[in-house]
């Protein structure tokens, strides 16, 4: 059963640091791969879809990056912003379902 | 605009009171589902729908129902609600089962049963 996990599960930087959240699964057989943010006790946001046949996916500050045969993908945020604070959810798609990692709680300081 | 909507955003009710929350998409997508979100467990699959009239349970089915009678509409049924059922709910569609296209995800339900 595919697991996905997400390392570290907390990140406090200051403003302007260049960070990345790592996120792992078990199983390469997925469609596709998807970062959301989430603020607090809100809905779910796309930040970036990378297809399975894809390496990486760039919007502006962020840039995901998918290693499928190692079950690995990293999300790179430049020149972080106290705004960018959020929690930030890896998830893959596989045939049925949707599997999402813990998430990494992201604080920004000004 | 493309958009998955759910109706109440916010729902506070009591022990086995019956209660519907409405999930609607207007992008024709033939797959759809819900989840439930709790501090420490993460994002779970309640139930799943492949097309109309065709359900199927996630990893958490027990206490809820579901119909998929139209395309566009995929309703959450509490018949019996629980204290345990306090949580946020999410309905999310894609294209298909087997697309790599992406899922798109409604607001979310914030639900309290006391």
């Amino acid at each position: 059963k595919q697991e996905v996990t997400q390392i570290p599960a907390a990140l406090s930087v200051p403003e302007g640091e260049n960070l990345v959240l790592n996120c792992s699964f078990t199983d390469s057989a997925i469609y596709n791969l998807q970062w959301f943010r989430q603020d607090p006790g809100k809905g779910l946001t796309s930040l970036l879809l990378i297809q399975s046949s894809q390496r990486e996916q760039t919007s502006g500050r962020l840039n995901a990056s998918l290693d499928k045969s190692s079950g690995r993908s990293t999300l790179y945020i430049a020149a972080s912003q106290p705004g960018d604070s959020a929690t930030y959810l890896c998830a893959v798609c596989v045939y049925n379902d949707m599997r999402f990692g813990a998430g990494t709680r992201l604080t920004v300081k000004p | 605009e493309a958009q998955v909507t759910q109706n109440p955003r916010y729902l506070i009710t009591v022990t086995g009171k019956k209660l519907t929350v409405t999930c609607s998409q207007n992008m024709n997508h033939e797959y759809m589902s819900w989840y439930r979100q709790d501090p420490g467990l993460g994002l779970r699959q309640i139930y799943y729908s492949m097309n109309v009239e065709v359900t199927d349970k996630g990893d958490v089915p027990e206490g809820y129902k579901v119909s998929r009678k139209e395309k566009r509409n995929f309703p959450l049924i509490l018949e019996s609600p629980s204290p345990n059922q306090t949580s946020l709910y999410f309905c999310a569609s894609r294209l298909t089962r087997s697309t790599s296209g992406a899922q798109f995800f409604g607001p979310g339900t914030r639900l309290t049963v006391l």
